[in-house]
């Protein structure tokens, strides 16, 4: 098993550009979720889905976007990129939502010019 | 609403010494906590989790964490610390329907 992959590891953007960070789990979780990790703020939840089809808003969903057409995939999409999107993304995936183990990727380094 | 803090940013510990991260936690229903560690560059491994039955956790790498529900804490500790065991901790709570949330960190600091 590849666990979680994410795709790019590092990526440099200029304001208002638009990309799409990919995330990918073979472990046929349903729930997969997208966080930001910011010095001294932990990890903050982006956008979360407990199956195919199903996706819902966590505490920082604005200015990204995501979608989960397959249990595999959950692509995660900075329409209009600000500096303040500078940060590390990580993609986790896990069985069940409360009480699973969370497994996650090794994390994109984005940074916004 | 879940949450957890870490109230300290950073925890210092001569190798061989007992090592101790704080968490508590805000929960309303049944906890569900977790421990994660952080090496740099890497995503968050999991360390050990707490649902239900023993306070007393025994997780990987020697980890242990005690669950306390009158003093609504969750400390990962470890009888003799390593070198490697230097990297940043992250305790969680699971919330409903995947809300899981994360204290804000602390890294650990083991010198030789």
């Amino acid at each position: 098993n590849a666990g979680v992959t994410q795709t790019p590891k590092f990526q440099v953007l200029k304001t208002g550009q638009s990309m799409t960070l990919q995330c990918a789990q073979d472990m046929n979780h349903e729930y997969m979720s997208w966080y930001r990790q910011d010095p001294g703020m932990g990890l903050r939840l982006i956008h979360y889905s407990v199956g195919a089809g199903i996706t819902d808003q966590g505490e920082v969903p604005n200015g990204y976007n995501v979608s989960r057409s397959t249990t595999e995939d959950f692509p995660l999409r900075l329409l209009s990129a600000a500096p303040s999107q500078t940060s590390v993304y990580f993609c986790a995936s896990s069985r069940e939502t409360n009480t699973d183990t969370q497994y996650f990727g090794p994390g994109t380094r984005l940074t916004v010019l | 609403a879940q949450s957890v803090a870490q109230p300290e940013d950073q925890v210092n510990v001569a190798e061989g010494n007992p090592l101790t991260v704080k968490c508590t936690y805000s929960v309303s229903g049944n906890p569900y906590l977790f421990w994660y560690v952080q090496y740099p560059n890497r995503g968050l491994q999991f360390l050990l989790k707490y649902i239900t039955g023993d306070n007393l956790v025994k997780g990987s790498y020697g980890f242990e964490a005690e669950f306390n529900k009158s003093q609504t804490s969750f400390h990962l500790k470890k009888p003799s610390a390593l070198v490697s065991d230097s990297a940043l901790y992250f305790c969680s709570t699971g919330g409903s329907w995947g809300k899981f949330q994360f204290g804000a960190g602390t890294q650990v600091v083991v010198t030789p």
